[in-house]
């Protein structure tokens, strides 16, 4: 697609409850990043992907989180057992992958609120 | 203490004014730097990119990078409503595992007509 694409783009859920945040970046773009950014912080680092394998999980806070990307294109953020503190954007990037620059184009983020 | 430090604000200012948005940072392996501007409920765009130390202009927007003061700016020219938004640095070290950005906490800027 022409830029990545996230959805939903609002999730109101449950603390306790399961959610998934899909991610579809742009098209041929090899590395796929996934970010959290709370009210009035800059985005934090959860998970990169180049191709298919988690290359980089260390931002991923606890083992409730998991990611996903079985075809190299489409990932899903999963959150186990919710809580109000997962209340945050859920921002999804891709890049080419292929120099040390990482410019990266950002989605326009899952909004979640854990109730 | 955090990788990289930005002033919150936030910032006002009347249209036509320069703005100077800054941000400081500790890693020194640290060698690209960028810009991205955040609209409400937007993801971030990226709007200004350097590598190692120097000047980059680019319309209205000049970005600096001061590598021995860890020291990084970004210049706004003739600043436009259109330009009310946060303002998020980000900075990623070089080589391999060099492969997530590190952020401020952005800084709101609003540009009065």
């Amino acid at each position: 697609g022409a830029g990545v694409s996230q959805t939903p783009s609002n999730k109101v859920t449950e603390k306790g409850k399961y959610v998934e945040l899909r991610c579809d970046p742009i098209s041929g773009h090899t590395a796929l990043y996934w970010y959290r950014q709370s009210l009035g912080q800059g985005p934090e680092f959860l998970i990169y992907f180049q191709g298919t394998g988690a290359a980089d999980d260390s931002g991923l806070p606890n083992d409730r989180f998991f990611a996903v990307r079985p075809e190299g294109s489409v990932s899903t953020l999963k959150i186990q057992r919710t809580e109000r503190g997962d209340s945050a954007m859920y921002l999804c990037a891709s890049s080419l992958g292929t120099s040390g620059a990482n410019v990266l184009t950002f989605g326009a983020g899952s909004r979640l609120t854990v109730l | 203490q955090k990788e990289v430090e930005q002033d919150p604000g936030p910032l006002s200012v009347p249209e036509g004014a320069i703005v100077s948005l800054n941000c400081t940072y500790s890693n020194s392996a640290f060698q690209y730097f960028m810009w991205y501007r955040q609209y409400s409920r937007k993801g971030p765009e990226l709007l200004m990119y350097t590598y190692s130390s120097g000047n980059k202009e680019d319309g209205r927007f000049t970005a600096q990078v001061d590598k021995s003061s860890k020291y990084i700016s970004l210049f706004i020219r003739d600043s436009q409503p259109s330009d009310s938004a946060t303002y998020l640095c980000a900075m990623t070290a070089r080589g391999r595992g060099a492969n997530n950005l590190f952020f401020g906490t952005g800084t709101r800027l609003t540009v009065i007509p």
